[in-house]
């Protein structure tokens, strides 16, 4: 059964930093892109950043450019997301999820929540 | 900057057929973006309904269907039950590994 399930989560202060971690299991971690998405509370769904299998590729979402880095493990089965400068507007929950060659996040995680606030 | 499109609220009657749509701020939405759709409950992760245009994700009833209608994605729901009433958001891949979701329908089975 395919798992995802992020940690790291938490409250912290604007300009700080956090990095979230998302254990995947069920399946070959190596062999498929992933990706983070966020929703702000209340609203709807953003696509923030992705990294394909060996991490040599990342894209990322205009508004963390630069603040933003998608990371993986492969030994580990974990993919990261290192979160720097923190604004309010970052406050949201965070999934993580799997991205099959069909061009489909055909698996999430449960999501964590990330609050911004002073 | 590219945005999507989608009706922020729609209502069906139970047993009615619905469509929504997903289309782009400017240009056309075709299979070249490998549309998708999601549905979600607010609370709880998003559910993988539709991809590649118009593939059902496993498990996913035959009532869900996608297309493309004129110039934009479609979710077609058909015989619309209580169930239904949820939170649909298309994707649209953009290229260079970039994705751009919608803003969401809200459906109302009523």
């Amino acid at each position: 059964e395919v798992q995802l399930v992020e940690s790291g989560g938490g409250l912290v202060q604007p300009g700080g930093p956090l990095r979230l971690s998302c254990a995947a299991s069920g399946f070959t971690f190596a062999s498929y892109w992933m990706t983070w998405v966020r929703q702000t509370p209340g609203r709807g769904l953003e696509w923030v950043a992705n990294v394909d299998q060996d991490g040599g590729s990342k894209s990322y979402v205009d508004s963390v450019k630069g603040r933003f880095t998608i990371s993986r493990d492969n030994a580990k089965s974990a993919l990261y997301l290192q979160m720097n400068s923190l604004r309010d507007e970052d406050t949201a929950v965070y999934y993580c999820a799997r991205a099959s060659s069909g061009h489909v996040f055909d698996y999430w995680g449960q999501g964590t929540l990330v609050t911004v606030t002073s | 900057q590219t945005v999507v499109t989608q009706e922020p609220s729609f209502s069906v009657s139970p047993g009615g057929t619905i469509t929504l749509t997903c289309g782009l701020t400017s240009g056309s939405v075709s299979t070249s973006y490998y549309p998708s759709w999601y549905q979600q409950t607010p609370g709880q992760a998003p559910r993988t309904l539709i991809y590649n245009t118009n593939t059902r994700s496993s498990g996913v009833p035959d009532r869900f269907s996608g297309s493309i209608l004129g110039n934009k994605a479609a979710l077609t729901i058909t015989g619309a039950q209580a169930d239904d009433e949820r939170d649909y958001y298309c994707v649209v891949y953009l290229g260079r590994g970039i994705w751009v979701f919608g803003g969401g329908t809200k459906l109302t089975v009523l």
